[in-house]
């Protein structure tokens, strides 16, 4: 299957600092890339979809001025944790679309764990 | 509203025993359905997808099935063993959207 990649794949930066964080296609171009968040011992929930050339579309709940995306080109979307406080200590994972001729699959990102101290 | 639920939450079983894990949702107008491993501190690990159209998809010891009229979806592990310990994800994904949603994960524990 095709290949995501994330960077960094660990960070621990300290309160009110900004972190940027990597989502990479390495074999394929994916229009649209999605953010998900996941704290300890729950499940993935979606943060946003990133669309390459256009603004990110937010969940509810999600702010958009916190978690700036910017997807520049069709194999990179950059997640941006800005201002990042302990709260905000999660794994983020990324996952890219691709659509086939009979199929469309999204693949996921290794995942980046994010400690706020 | 598109929801997915997992059960059980939790699971032990002695290594070799045949297993059954379920996924549930709630709108049967669904894309495809993904079972995803998950070790602890780690990605996804994907397992099977099943296609709207299938009914059930296999590799090695595991299978899954999808019934979309009744909402669900089973993942069997045949002859567990201890590295088959981590958690399993099952994540729809509903039609008209690209957004897949995740089920609440079941934890195995598979004991020696």
């Amino acid at each position: 299957g095709a290949v995501v990649s994330q960077h960094p794949s660990r960070v621990i930066c300290k309160s009110g600092t900004s972190v940027k964080i990597e989502c990479r296609s390495l074999d394929f171009q994916a229009t649209t890339m999605f953010w998900y968040r996941q704290f300890p011992k729950q499940s993935l929930m979606l943060m946003a979809t990133s669309n390459e050339g256009s603004k990110a579309t937010y969940e509810q709940g999600v702010e958009k001025d916190k978690f700036l995306i910017n997807h520049a080109s069709l194999t990179l979307s950059t997640l941006t944790v800005t201002s990042a406080h302990p709260e905000d200590s999660s794994f983020y994972i990324c996952s890219a679309w691709t659509q086939g001729d009979n199929y469309n699959e999204q693949f996921f990102g290794p995942g980046t764990r994010l400690t706020v101290l | 509203k598109q929801e997915v639920t997992q059960i059980p939450a939790a699971l032990s079983v002695p290594e070799g025993e045949n297993l059954v894990l379920n996924c549930s949702f709630t709108d049967s107008a669904i894309y495809n359905l993904q079972w995803f491993r998950q070790d602890p501190g780690k990605g996804l690990t994907s397992l099977l997808l099943i296609q709207s159209s299938q009914r059930e998809q296999t590799s090695g010891r595991l299978n899954a099935s999808l019934d979309k009229s009744s909402g669900r979806s089973t993942l069997y592990i045949a002859a567990s063993q201890p590295g088959d310990s981590a958690t399993y994800l099952c994540a729809v994904l509903y039609s008209g959207t690209y957004k897949y949603i995740f089920g609440t994960g079941t934890r195995l524990k598979v004991l020696a």
